[in-house]
């Protein structure tokens, strides 16, 4: 198992452009999430999905956007960066949305919005 | 809202025992997690406890769990530098959507 993984590693963008944050986990898990991680703080929640086809906002939803097409992938979206939007980005998966189950994190894609 | 608080850095000699405190604020919290994050990775469970339980123990790490003064700490015995880490404690209720500290930094030195 490739467990959880994402692309790019690394990404820099201009302010106003928009890009797609890949995820993807080959474990079936139903429940999959976006983090993003700032300075000084702990990670927090951007969007997460209890299965295909269902997507509901986190603590930050603005300014991203998510789609479960398939139990496999949940791509994160940005539709126009801004400099705000620079972090680290984590995606985590788990079997399914039930307190205590092990998430499982991808290795982080880094974005920097000049 | 709910907010989980963790002092940010802990240095400790090597073979000592390393204790990483946490609080939260949400009395609801039905789980609570401790994360570790090695350089340019990303997180990796450690352990978690359930909130009707007091104390859990797995290997070199204790966690203690005092849901009156809604505190949680982390032992780590016999700290290695294998062990130098960010250390993020977490919480939830029955949903798994994590409300996560800071994260401590743990140094551990000869």
């Amino acid at each position: 198992n490739a467990g959880v993984t994402q692309t790019p590693k690394f990404q820099v963008l201009k302010t106003g452009q928009s890009m797609t944050l890949q995820c993807a986990q080959d474990m079936n898990h139903e429940y999959m999430s976006w983090y993003r991680q700032d300075p000084g703080m702990g990670l927090r929640l951007i969007h997460y999905s209890v299965g295909a086809g269902i997507t509901d906002q986190g603590e930050v939803p603005n300014g991203y956007n998510v789609s479960r097409s398939t139990t496999e992938d949940f791509p994160l979206r940005l539709l126009s960066a801004a400099p705000s939007q620079t972090s680290v980005y984590f995606c985590a998966s788990s079997y399914s949305p039930a307190g205590g189950e092990t998430q499982y994190f991808g290795p982080g894609t880094r974005l920097l919005v000049l | 809202g709910e907010d989980v608080e963790q002092s940010l850095f802990l240095s400790v000699r090597e073979g000592d025992s390393s204790v990483i405190n946490c609080t939260y604020t949400d009395s609801s919290s039905t789980y609570l997690y401790w994360y570790k994050q090695e350089p340019g990775a990303g997180l990796q469970l450690l352990t978690y406890i359930f909130s009707n339980m007091d104390m859990k123990q797995d290997q070199r790490l204790t966690v203690l769990l005092n849901k009156k003064d809604k505190h949680l700490s982390l032992r780590i015995a016999d700290t290695q530098t294998g062990d130098s880490a960010i250390y993020f404690c977490a919480e939830s209720n029955d949903y798994n959507k994590l409300i996560f500290g800071a994260g401590t930094r743990l140094a551990v030195h000869p």
